[in-house]
């Protein structure tokens, strides 16, 4: 099992450009989240797929976008990146879905990205 | 709101001390985890413990479900155990995690 992978894991854009960060889990699990973390500081929610067919905003969902791909994959779109998006990302996924009893979140190995 | 909060934000210790690490949460929980971010920034899954202790070599973890909050002991800790610590909790009716700000731990040789 490689848990829960990201691409790339290091990104420098120009202000204005796109780009699709990636992640993948192959743990069957249900939910999959989008994490932005900036430094010394906490993480932040950008966007979540309770299950496959479904997304909904996080607490900074601004600037992005998500597709819930099929039941593995969760990707996140910067349309026209910022500055202000330069951040480390995690992908993360838990077994959750329509229960609301809580099953182990598991994270991805992150994303830098550098927008100059 | 939902809140988590963690104490003390900043700990420095000799390597072979022990620590106490405290994570209040503001609601009923489903979910609590504790998570270590080493200094190359992985997050590393410590504890799933919504209730209970559970021990893992030197750290071990107490969850008191009906008082709100939840300890991370860090027993003989080593250089290697330094890094940001983060509580995160499923609080309520929410279907996503609630994380803590950290604590920062700096472990000197």
């Amino acid at each position: 099992n490689a848990g829960v992978t990201q691409t790339p894991k290091f990104q420098v854009l120009k202000t204005g450009q796109s780009m699709t960060l990636q992640c993948a889990q192959d743990m069957n699990h249900n939910s999959m989240y989008w994490y932005r973390q900036d430094p010394g500081m906490g993480l932040r929610l950008i966007y979540y797929s309770a299950s496959e067919g479904t997304t909904d905003k996080g607490e900074v969902p601004n600037g992005y976008n998500v597709s819930r791909l099929n039941k593995r994959e969760f990707s996140l779109r910067l349309e026209s990146a910022a500055p202000s998006q330069t951040s480390v990302y995690f992908c993360a996924s838990r077994k959750g879905g329509g229960s609301l009893l809580g099953n182990e979140q598991f994270f991805g190995p992150g994303t830098r990205l550098t927008v100059l | 709101g939902i809140q988590v909060e963690q104490s003390p934000p900043d700990l420095i210790l000799q390597e072979g001390a022990n620590s106490t690490l405290r994570c209040n949460f503001s609601d009923s929980v489903n979910n609590l985890q504790w998570f270590h971010q080493n200094p190359w920034g992985q997050l590393i899954n410590l504890f799933y413990i919504p209730s209970g202790t559970k021990q893992n070599g030197r750290l071990s973890a107490t969850t008191v479900a009906t008082e709100r909050y939840s300890l991370l002991y860090i027993s003989s800790s080593q250089t290697t155990d330094s890094g940001v610590y983060f509580c995160a909790a499923l609080l309520g009716s929410a279907r996503q995690l609630t994380f803590g700000s950290g604590t920062q731990l700096t472990v000197l040789p």
